[in-house]
């Protein structure tokens, strides 16, 4: 019972650097999410993707991309890492939008 | 304001006492409520899922919702240490447009003593 499956779980980059978070699931779920978690300001929903080939804006998305490969799997990329995206990223599924959503595990960034 | 208000603690109990998590919102479109129990490190697991307004039970777990107040709580009864965690309220409208996003509250720190 994979869920969703999030790659890596840890991760220290330099400031400029670029690097790519990857998620899974395998629940066929239709949309997709992005959130961070930082301390005392809860998950912070940065994109998602309500179906395959749609993505949109959350409330913090500066400094992100994102890229829906597919039903399967939901990429986000960081350009240029600044230390402000020090943070625990964590992808999240549901089938629909009136149904519960799932976690992964998240990856923990570190970003110097 | 912030569109779903959750007092974040922390909440320190006894064992066997019953616990009182509640949020608040502000967005009247919201109809599905989640709440989910997050351990220190880990990913947010879902525990109580509801539609509207009502009471839903779950062991030892009940989830209320009161849309005319836009209010919502969790009731942890005989509270044990492995309750001990942050619990995240949840919650989104309907299909469509920007009801497809999940909000999230901040989180409860909640501490149940042996």
């Amino acid at each position: 019972n994979a869920g969703v499956t999030q790659t890596p779980k840890f991760q220290v980059l330099k400031t400029g650097q670029s690097m790519t978070l990857q998620c899974a699931q395998d629940m066929n779920h239709n949309s997709m999410y992005w959130y961070r978690q930082d301390p005392g300001m809860g998950l912070r929903l940065i994109y998602y993707s309500a179906s395959e080939g749609t993505t949109d804006k959350g409330e913090v998305p500066n400094g992100y991309n994102v890229s829906r490969l597919n039903k399967r799997e939901f990429s986000l990329r960081l350009e240029s890492a600044a230390p402000s995206q020090t943070s625990v990223y964590f992808c999240a599924s549901r089938w629909t939008p009136n149904t519960e959503a799932f976690f992964g595990q998240g990856t923990r960034l570190t970003v110097v | 304001q912030k569109e779903v208000e959750q007092d974040p603690g922390p909440l320190s109990v006894p064992e066997g006492a019953i616990v009182s998590l509640n949020c608040t919102y502000s967005n009247s479109a919201f109809q599905y409520f989640m709440w989910y129990r997050q351990y220190s490190r880990k990913g947010p697991e879902l525990l109580m899922y509801t539609y509207s307004s009502g009471n839903k039970e779950d062991g030892r777990f009940t989830a209320q919702v009161d849309k005319s107040s836009k209010y919502i709580s969790l009731f942890i009864r005989d509270s044990q240490p492995s309750d001990s965690a942050t619990y995240l309220c949840a919650m989104s409208g309907n299909s469509g447009g920007s009801n497809y996003k999940l909000t999230f509250g901040k989180g409860t720190l909640l501490t149940v003593n042996p």
